[in-house]
């Protein structure tokens, strides 16, 4: 499969604890990014790389997240503390160009008990 | 202003109907645009790119209108499969913006 790949596909976590996420873009592909999205809403952006540079971060990252693409390909996504709030699915997509269509992972669903 | 603005749906509709999908956006300077397909729990899917000169992929229609900043999709001889949600989405340098989405519930 060449896609977007994402992993875990689902995650339950107790508040308080930390969690990682894992996104495998397409591998030509040196833009990533991540955006989360909750029940009834579109996709809310969180972050993105243009190859391992971070170039731009939604104010929804709180500083409790933290994301690095280390070495331009694989990108993870870090929460720490998990609070309730934090309940959503996180999507991962990657482009070529800035202005071509992005192709999404199949999420990483995030459950805080 | 949102940046990119849809109907709030949903949108119930009969077998065979036509449906449109409507789209605002709020940056002038926005290069590209498209339809993504969500299924309820599943990652958005590209439907279509949304070109000047309009396209067409089979019963999906696809407008986009500059100078009024106005993105639509049209659905003709819709069938139970093509109950989702659709998302307007428009990009702007590198950065890539959706709008909420418009769900559609076709009617057997």
């Amino acid at each position: 499969d060449t896609g977007v790949s994402q992993d875990p596909r689902h995650k339950i976590t107790k508040r308080g604890q930390n969690v990682t996420f894992r996104c495998d873009p397409i591998s030509e592909h040196n833009r990533l990014y991540w955006y989360r999205q909750t029940l009834g809403q579109g996709p809310e952006f969180l972050t993105y790389f243009q190859n391992e540079a971070q170039l731009e971060k939604s104010r929804l990252l709180s500083d409790r997240f933290s994301a690095e693409r280390p070495k331009g390909s694989f990108s993870t996504l870090e929460i720490q503390r998990t609070e309730q709030g934090d309940s959503a699915m996180y999507l991962c997509a990657s482009s070529l160009l800035p202005y071509s269509e992005a192709f999404f992972g199949q999420g990483t669903r995030l459950t805080v008990v | 202003r949102k940046e990119v603005e849809q109907d709030p749906g949903p949108f119930n509709v009969p077998e065979g109907a036509t449906v449109a999908f409507n789209c605002t956006y709020s940056n002038s300077a926005s290069q590209s645009f498209f339809w993504y397909r969500q299924d309820c729990r599943k990652e958005p899917k590209l439907l279509m790119s949304v070109y000047s000169s309009g396209n067409e992929d089979g019963r999906f229609t696809a407008q986009l209108n500059r100078a009024s900043q106005y993105i639509s999709l049209l659905i003709r001889d819709s069938k139970l499969s093509d109950s989702a949600t659709y998302l307007c989405v428009v990009r702007l340098d590198d950065k890539i913006i959706f709008g909420k989405g418009t769900r559609l519930h076709i009617l057997p």
